[in-house]
């Protein structure tokens, strides 16, 4: 069973614009880490925000933020006033495992269009 | 201060042939990771070190792929031998060791795109 759902395929969204890109998640361990990175077209891939299991606030990062909902197990990107260099693939991850054993859990991404 | 240097950044070869992809982590970072990406199915964890240790080779295909980490600042991928369903962006990444109040974000490399004919 997949345990990081990113529902959305591609989206679109117009310049100016906020866009919100879902992501859910499976996992019984009480400690845990949600990740997003951004890989645009020429292949790199960039972190962009972490938010922690026991964070009481969710996180933001300039024009990035997390709508973090624990119970829903929902951790969804917000990004604010879209720039056409949003463009880009968006995966969400989780970390998971304690100690050295502490990897990430990958969804299959998002393809982001931003419009003019 | 320098990213995570993967070599080369494209090879392609034929079927058959062995292959090795090299990575150096950032200076300081303790965890070291091999990722395969493609279309079909996203990025895929391949093996992970810490300390130079493999920890974690379950992700690795089969016998064909070997990874190995002499020191803190070297490591190789090595597919031998090489066939076309191995085409695929692989990535190696690093990070620090994580802990309380440590975001552990791993820092990738900007890939090797192996293409196997």
């Amino acid at each position: 069973a997949q345990k990081i759902t990113q529902t959305q395929p591609g989206m679109f969204v117009q310049e100016k614009e906020a866009v919100t890109l879902d992501c859910t998640y499976d996992t019984s361990d009480p400690s845990y880490g949600l990740f997003w990175y951004k890989q645009p077209s020429s292949g790199e891939m960039i972190f962009l925000i972490y938010q922690g299991s026991y964070d009481q606030q969710n996180a933001t990062e300039g024009r990035y933020s997390l709508n973090f909902q624990k119970a829903r197990k929902s951790a969804n990107l917000v990004i604010s006033a879209s720039q056409l260099g949003d463009s880009a693939m968006y995966f969400c991850a989780m970390r998971e495992g304690t100690g050295n054993n502490r990897k990430l859990i990958w969804g299959l991404g998002t393809s982001l269009a931003v419009n003019p | 201060d320098a990213g995570v240097i993967q070599s080369p950044r494209h090879e392609v070869t034929e079927m058959g042939q062995e292959v090795t992809l090299r990575c150096k982590p950032i200076s300081g970072h303790d965890y070291l990771f091999w990722y395969r990406q493609t279309m079909m199915r996203g990025l895929e964890l391949l093996i992970y070190f810490n300390n130079n240790v493999p920890i974690d080779d379950s992700g690795m295909p089969e016998d064909r792929f070997s990874a190995k980490m002499p020191n803190a600042s070297f490591s190789t991928l090595k597919i031998q031998p090489s066939e076309p369903r191995d085409s695929a962006v692989y990535f190696c990444a690093s990070r620090k060791g994580g802990g309380p109040g440590i975001i552990d974000e791993q820092y990738f490399g900007p890939g090797t795109r192996l293409t196997v004919t």
